[in-house]
């Protein structure tokens, strides 16, 4: 059955204060991992799409990088304002070929001055 | 750019209860989703329709029904709303049909909030 799994549910940094989120995954056949931020609410806002092994994308303070079997979006240097729930989505295109979209659970990350 | 717009923002409905959600885009985007967000459930598809005209289910489709009216507003509907159907409700889009070999990134309305009693 396709999963997809991110650790830490919680996570509080004190500002500056570098650190990585998991989303770890199975499906038959990836066609593209999907970071979302979602503030309280608000919708989820798409981040990045990453589609292949060893790929990696950035924007300000947030780099994702994809293996075979999971993906972590790091951040650097945090700020108060990065405090939001991080969605990691992926898209499978195995035979059933739906492209359906199943995400995590999230992470909560609290910044904290 | 009001991108997906869902009304209304906060409901409260009795059990046996109707009501439609709606959900518009501005975007000219190809295909549409409800999903449903519960605490430690994750984002959960309902229902997509890849192009006007077409809809299918998704995960949890059971006591729902859809609509696309047009290219721009996909509506959800509960017919005889139940406490278990309390839940955040998110209305998205994406450029390309849901089962191509393009991925295009899923944009999000800000979500209707019902309360079932």
């Amino acid at each position: 059955e396709d999963q997809v799994t991110q650790s830490p549910e919680a996570l509080r940094l004190q500002e500056g204060e570098s650190s990585s989120l998991n989303c770890s995954y199975t499906v038959s056949g990836l066609r593209g991992l999907f970071w979302y931020r979602q503030d309280p609410g608000k919708g989820p806002e798409f981040l990045f799409t990453l589609y292949s092994a060893g790929e990696e994308k950035e924007k300000e303070r947030l780099k994702a990088t994809l293996t075979k079997k999971e993906s972590f979006l790091h951040i650097t240097a945090p700020k108060p304002e990065d405090s939001a729930t991080y969605l990691c989505a992926v898209q499978d295109g195995g035979s059933s070929n739906t492209g359906k979209l199943i995400f995590g659970q999230g992470t909560t990350l609290q910044v904290k001055p | 750019n009001a991108g997906v717009t869902q009304t209304p923002k906060f409901q409260v409905l009795k059990t046996g209860q109707s009501m439609t959600l709606q959900c518009a885009q501005d975007m000219n985007h190809n295909s549409m989703y409800w999903y449903r967000q519960d605490p430690g459930m994750g984002l959960r598809l309902i229902y997509y329709s890849a192009s006007e005209g077409t809809t299918d289910k998704g995960e949890v489709p059971n006591g729902y029904n859809v609509s696309r009216l047009n290219k721009r507003e996909f509506s959800l509907r509960l017919e005889s709303a139940a406490p278990s159907q309390t839940s955040v409700y998110f209305c998205a889009s994406s450029e390309a049909l849901y089962r191509s070999s393009y991925n295009s990134p899923l944009h999000f309305g800000n979500g209707t909030r019902l309360t079932v009693t």
